[in-house]
């Protein structure tokens, strides 16, 4: 059973850092793309960031890039994004995403339970 | 950017009536574009991909149409665990977007 689990959420300040985990298992991690999608409250679904399955390479979304990195670690089948210079606009759900292939651009067949990052003074 | 236009906004149905939901894109995404499904809560759940291949353990009650930049998602006859809102997502370029959501609620 494909099982994604985030943890790192919390409270912050502007101007603060913070880095997120989602621990993966279920399926051969290294094998596929990787996601994180945030959902601000009361709000739709935004794409953030995505590694590719295939070499590693990463993507970003213009609101994070910069400020954002995500990264993987094979060997402990966990994904991670380090979140720095958080503003305001950050606070969301952040949620963990499995695509459908190695391929990043893919669909998200199995998401985790998502980690509230909240950025308030 | 490619951006998804959903409509209605919200959508107020009775148990056992049909929905039709649209998503509209800027540009074509070919057969790129999948929807989902999420409940207060709770995390999106894939209900089809590539426009109308139905995702495993989905009833077939949904079903998903079109091509390029209209492209529909039916629910041939609502159940109550379906109330809940309906987001698109194109996978044809960069950067991945969502639409804006449907609202189904129960009328």
């Amino acid at each position: 059973e494909v099982q994604l689990v985030e943890s790192g959420g919390g409270l912050l300040q502007p101007g603060g850092s913070l880095r997120l985990s989602c621990a993966a298992s279920g399926f051969t991690f290294s094998k596929y793309a990787m996601s994180w999608v945030r959902q601000a409250p009361g709000k739709g679904l935004e794409w953030v960031s995505a590694i590719s399955g295939r070499d590693n390479s990463t993507y970003y979304a213009d609101s994070v890039k910069g400020r954002f990195t995500i990264s993987r670690d094979t060997s402990k089948n966990t994904l991670d994004l380090q979140m720095n210079s958080l503003r305001a606009d950050d606070t969301a759900i952040y949620y963990c995403a499995k695509a459908n292939s190695g391929w990043p651009i893919g669909y998200f067949d199995y998401w985790g339970q998502g980690t509230l990052v909240t950025v308030s003074s | 950017e490619i951006v998804l236009t959903q409509s209605p906004a919200t959508l107020s149905l009775s148990p056992g009536e049909r929905a039709t939901l649209s998503c509209r894109a800027s540009r074509s995404v070919s057969s790129y574009l999948v929807w989902y499904q999420q409940k207060p809560g709770r995390a999106p759940r894939l209900l089809i991909y590539d426009a109308s291949n139905r995702a495993t353990g989905i009833p077939a009650r949904f079903s998903g149409s079109g091509s390029g930049t209209d492209f529909t998602l039916t629910i041939s006859s609502l159940e109550p665990e379906d109330f809940a809102v309906y987001y698109c997502q194109q996978r044809s370029n960069w950067p991945i977007t969502f639409g804006g959501g449907t609202k189904v609620e129960i009328k």
